[in-house]
């Protein structure tokens, strides 16, 4: 595709419900990266995945959180048994390694109620 | 840890005039990008400037690189309204992470 692609872009979920949010980086980029941002705040730092290399999970704020990168590709990030403090927007990024600028999606903004 | 941290939190300018915003960071870098965002959603890169270079321009934007200071600015000249959005800095740390400030939000009133 011509740019990052995430989905989906508006999810509301039960406190409790686990969701999976998707991210399909730009063919080629090695680096991906997950962010966090709540309203009106700046974009926090979740996990960082390079090429082959074990992703970088220093961000997740806690267990709930996991992300996987499946053939070097699309990435999913999962969040388990949702609490009201996990809503914000959640922003993907690729890029060719951290020299380099990155990409972002559209973000899914994820409502737990 | 924060990374990049931007400066003044919020500026309101008439179309036309200048805008400088102030990003300020703490570990040795290797670049320094400023992004744009509009509407809470995707951020959009501006420009790149890497730490051997001090001044860098793209069309009405121009960044300067103070490594001694540890910061950057980024000035958009001529600004017009479609500028109005929320101005970020960020840079790789050693870990190769990214860290952004909480950013400018800029308002270009018409």
């Amino acid at each position: 595709g011509a740019g990052v692609s995430q989905s989906p872009s508006n999810k509301v979920t039960e406190k409790g419900k686990d969701v999976e949010l998707r991210c399909d980086p730009i063919s080629g980029h090695t680096a991906l990266y997950w962010y966090r941002q709540s309203l009106g705040q700046g974009l926090e730092f979740l996990i960082y995945f390079q090429g082959n290399s074990a992703p970088d999970k220093s961000g997740l704020p806690s267990d709930r959180f996991s992300a996987e990168r499946t053939g070097g590709s699309v990435s999913t990030l999962t969040i388990q048994r949702t609490q009201q403090e996990d809503s914000a927007v959640y922003l993907c990024a690729s890029s060719f390694g951290p020299l380099y600028e990155q990409y972002f999606g559209p973000g899914t903004r994820l409502t737990v109620t | 840890s924060q990374q990049g941290e931007e400066d003044p939190q919020a500026l309101s300018i008439q179309e036309g005039e200048n805008a400088t915003m102030n990003c300020s960071y703490k570990t040795s870098i290797n670049n320094l990008q400023w992004y744009r965002q509009n509407s809470g959603r995707g951020l959009v890169h501006l420009i790149l400037i890497r730490s051997n270079e001090r001044e860098k321009h793209s069309g009405r934007l121009r960044v300067t690189l103070d490594t001694s200071k540890k910061s950057s600015s980024l000035l958009i000249t001529a600004s017009r309204a479609a500028d109005t959005a929320s101005y970020f800095c960020a840079s790789p740390n050693t870990g190769n992470q990214f860290y952004f400030g909480t950013g400018t939000s800029l308002t270009v009133i018409p």
